[in-house]
């Protein structure tokens, strides 16, 4: 079993339409969460930290943290072709060890 | 601000042949990463520097893979010799400290022949 599981996809949603992209990890001394994008052939690139349990919005990005139940989630709001992507769900425990899962490929389709 | 420099971008080189990696950080940046990442796989640690100590290094093969953060800056990551399995992206990172978010570099596409 992997430290961090994401379900590989490929996640489909229509644009305009809402994707929810989620990520369960197995080290209870996880401190730092954090999702990132990342394009094909290019780099991964952050689009949100979370740190404490709930919800932190950012325009149309929603994280959500639950580590009762190890749970990080990620939702898009209005969905767009250009979100189309993998997202990365990475987490950090308290020795700052980091640990990524393989990704969640999403398509928004026009 | 500039971000996280790497290079070379592509490298290409015969199995066996030596092969080495520069990154240079964001400025102020203690903690420094080196991942590997395959096709479909999330990037996978091979060392973590904060400063110019290296605090995990623990996927590192050190057989033939080796790294060094001269002055607590920018590192060098080297391979001797290269085989066809190392054939990956090689991205560097860096963060403020070890509990923050981290900064990709453009990353160091390797192809081993």
């Amino acid at each position: 079993q992997k430290e961090v599981e994401q379900n590989s996809g490929p996640l489909s949603v229509p644009e305009g339409a809402i994707a929810s992209l989620n990520c369960t990890y197995s080290d209870r001394g996880s401190q730092s969460f954090f999702w990132y994008r990342q394009y094909s052939g290019k780099s991964p690139e952050l689009i949100m930290s979370i740190y404490s349990n709930g919800d932190k919005e950012d325009g149309r990005f929603t994280a959500q943290l639950n580590k009762a139940s190890q749970y990080v989630s990620l939702l898009i709001r209005d969905s767009q072709p250009s979100d189309s992507a993998t997202y990365l769900c990475a987490v950090k425990n308290n020795a700052g060890k980091s640990t990524f899962g393989d990704g969640t490929t999403l398509t928004v389709k026009p | 601000e500039a971000g996280v420099v790497q290079s070379p971008r592509y490298k290409i080189i015969e199995k066996k042949q030596p092969v080495a990696f520069w990154c240079n950080p964001i400025s102020g940046h203690n903690t420094l990463y080196w991942y590997l990442q395959n096709l479909g796989q999330g990037p996978e640690l091979l060392i973590r520097y904060e400063n110019e100590e290296a605090v995990d290094d623990s996927q590192l093969p050190k057989d033939r893979f080796s790294a060094e953060r001269l002055k607590g800056v920018d590192s060098t990551l080297k391979i001797q010799p290269a085989e066809l399995g190392d054939s990956a992206v090689y991205l560097c990172a860096s963060s403020l400290d070890p509990t923050r978010e981290q900064y990709f570099g453009p990353g160091t596409r390797l192809t081993v022949t």
